[in-house]
Formats: C-alpha cells, sequence, structure tokens
C-alpha cells in the first residue's frame, strides 16, 4: 500500500496570501496524483488530477506540480471561500490512497 | 448535470450489515465509467472501499475485502454497498462517487452511518 503524508497538518494563513501544501508518497506514483478539497459539512471535491491538471470549472489560482514521489498543491493569492481541508490521493497501484490531509485556516 | 445520492439507514446495530445505495443521473452507468465508495469517520480522513463498473468487475480495499461487497443495477442507473459484521470502527460518512481513471468526480454528499446498539 501506498502511504501518502501531507505537510504541514495544518496551515495559518490571511485572504491574499499564498498556500503551498506538500504530499509525499511512500513510493513513485508517477504524474497519477490528484488534490480534493474539502469544506465542514461538504463532501471532497476534485482540484487537480494527474498532478498538475485543474479539473473542470476551478480557478486558475489553484495549481499543482510535482511527480514521483513529491507533490505541491500551490494556491496562489487565498480567496475566503479558499480555507477548508485538501487531500491528495494517488491511482499508480491498489489500492487507492489518500493523504492525511492539511487544514488551511483564517490566520 | 452528474449527480450522486446515498440512501440507506442511518444507524445499524454491531454485528449487522451495512447496506446504502447510490442512485446516479446526469449520465449512465453503462457509459463505462467506474463507481466507487468511499467513506470518513468522523473527524478524520477519506478510506477508499470499493470500486465497481457496469459490467460488475470489482476492486476492494484489502483492509474491507472480507467483509465488502459491491453490486450494481444497470436497470436503476444505481450501486450498492454492502458491509457485514460492521463495529463502532465502522460509523462513518460513506460517499458514492463516479470513478475517472480511479480519481473521484463527482461526489455525493454523503451520509453518515452510526453503528450502535
Amino acid at each position: 500500500e501506498i502511504l501518502l503524508t501531507q505537510s504541514p497538518a495544518t496551515l495559518s494563513l490571511s485572504p491574499g496570501e499564498r498556500a503551498t501544501l506538500s504530499c509525499r508518497a511512500s513510493q513513485s506514483v508517477s504524474s497519477y496524483l490528484a488534490w480534493y478539497q474539502q469544506k465542514p459539512g461538504q463532501a471532497p471535491r476534485l482540484l487537480i488530477y494527474d498532478a498538475s491538471n485543474r479539473a473542470t470549472g476551478i480557478p486558475a489560482r489553484f495549481s499543482g506540480s510535482g511527480s514521483g514521489t513529491d507533490f505541491t498543491l500551490t494556491i496562489s493569492s487565498l480567496e475566503p471561500e479558499d480555507f477548508a481541508v485538501y487531500y491528495c490521493q494517488q491511482r499508480y497501484n491498489w489500492p487507492l490512497t489518500f493523504g492525511g490531509g492539511t487544514k488551511v485556516e483564517i490566520k | 448535470q452528474v449527480q450522486l445520492q446515498e440512501s440507506g439507514p442511518g444507524l445499524v446495530k454491531p454485528s449487522e450489515t451495512l447496506s446504502l445505495t447510490c442512485a446516479v443521473s446526469g449520465y449512465s452507468i453503462s457509459s463505462g465509467y467506474y463507481c466507487g465508495w468511499i467513506r470518513q469517520p468522523p473527524g478524520k480522513g477519506l478510506e477508499w472501499i470499493g470500486s465497481i463498473n457496469h459490467s460488475g468487475s470489482t476492486y476492494y480495499n484489502p483492509s474491507l475485502k472480507s467483509r465488502v461487497i459491491i453490486s450494481v443495477d444497470t436497470s436503476k442507473n444505481q450501486f450498492s454497498l454492502n458491509l457485514s459484521s460492521v463495529t463502532a470502527a465502522d460509523t462513518a460518512v460513506y460517499y458514492c462517487s463516479r470513478v475517472v481513471t480511479n480519481r473521484f468526480d463527482p461526489w455525493g454528499q454523503g451520509t453518515l452511518v452510526t453503528v450502535s446498539s
């Protein structure tokens, strides 16, 4: 099973600041990594797939990068609606696995 | 617009079987996409349970495989989850999702299932 480790666990930032979230895989997942956003009481929403491709309707301030074992989700300028929990997920190997999440909170 | 909606009992007794259904609208399950189940214990992260395609081919998480059955009913455009011998550790919000090359998009709103006597 591929373990995904997200850091930091919590990121405290102000609106307008840049957010950088990390996801590290226990073995290479090539570029087969996705990012999801989850707001309180809501289902997760796909943001980024295959490391760097924005899903339909996702604003350009969200970007993903990386390959192999190290991946980054960047939010270039935080909007009030971006404060949420973010999860990464690998599809390189069975079982499909998720990281533990990073909470982006208002400072 | 693709939508998925989970339904089923919100309370299940220990040792019994949890049964949920996911109704799909906006696309046909027979179109080729997989459908999947994911769960999230209260205050915790996400765990993939398993996925199925229109012909019934399944993939299960090994951690749950001995207790899980996922099935599909293309005539009703829905798929189902059965999880047997449940314990309190199975208390979670259960989500269904369309699976697009093993990523999840979109998700249903989720349904909380509590295991308690």
